[in-house]
């Protein structure tokens, strides 16, 4: 069974860029997440959908972040413009619903570095 | 206060000891309670599960909680080098939103 994927693994940008990053889910999982996983701290959540419905955007900043998953499958997180404080890990995971006895699955990360 | 609270190490531990990773938190609605295990520049990856207080073992890793206490534990023995990782305790309540602890770097020398 193929893992959750993601691209870019890196990016590098400077403060008020841009930025983009994917996530395809494992087949069949219905709810996505994107976390945020600073230096030395664990992931936090940022947004959840729930095939292609948001769940909870509580920690997003909305004013910078947005996040779309389209048809249910595949998800897009932006950042735009970046501030120096976005310098983190972003990690998408997938789990088969919202039950808590769910697995969360995790991809590699894309790290981003803000200069 | 943190809602979770975990010592972030490092931890640097002979080949074949027993290492004690600990977490404690402060809601008492969580019921489930996790370990992931988090090689460098990879994702985490789930590694025990556990469902409200007691204990659980899977091979050389046994987890431990105690809601009472609200004070979580994993525990591995005879440790490897490749065991050498960061572990993440989390937890979540009624949902299926988790809350992580900071990670444990644990490292396992020969």
């Amino acid at each position: 069974e193929a893992g959750v994927a993601q691209s870019p693994r890196y990016k590098i940008i400077e403060k008020r860029q841009s930025v983009a990053f994917w996530c395809n889910p494992i087949s069949g999982h219905a709810t996505l997440y994107w976390y945020q996983q600073i230096l030395g701290q664990g992931p936090k959540l940022l947004i959840q959908f729930q095939n292609n419905g948001v769940v909870d955007d509580s920690q997003l900043p909305k004013d910078r972040f947005s996040a779309e998953r389209l048809k249910g499958v595949d998800s897009t997180l932006k950042i735009q413009p970046a501030k120096l404080e976005d310098s983190a890990v972003y990690l998408c995971a997938s789990s088969l619903d919202r039950s808590p006895a769910d697995t969360q699955y995790f991809g590699p990360g894309t790290r981003l570095t803000v200069l | 206060q943190k809602e979770v609270e975990q010592d972030p190490g490092p931890l640097s531990v002979p080949e074949g000891a027993i290492v004690s990773l600990n977490c404690t938190y402060s809601n008492s609605a969580f019921q489930y309670f996790m370990w992931y295990r988090q090689y460098s520049r990879k994702g985490p990856e789930l590694l025990m599960y556990t469902y409200s207080s007691g204990n659980k073992e899977d091979g050389r890793f046994t987890a431990q909680v105690d809601k009472s206490s609200k004070y979580i534990s994993l525990f591995i023995r005879d440790s490897q080098p490749s065991d050498s990782a960061t572990y993440l305790c989390a937890m979540t309540g009624p949902t299926d939103k988790l809350i992580f602890g900071t990670g444990t770097r644990l490292q396992v020398f020969p």
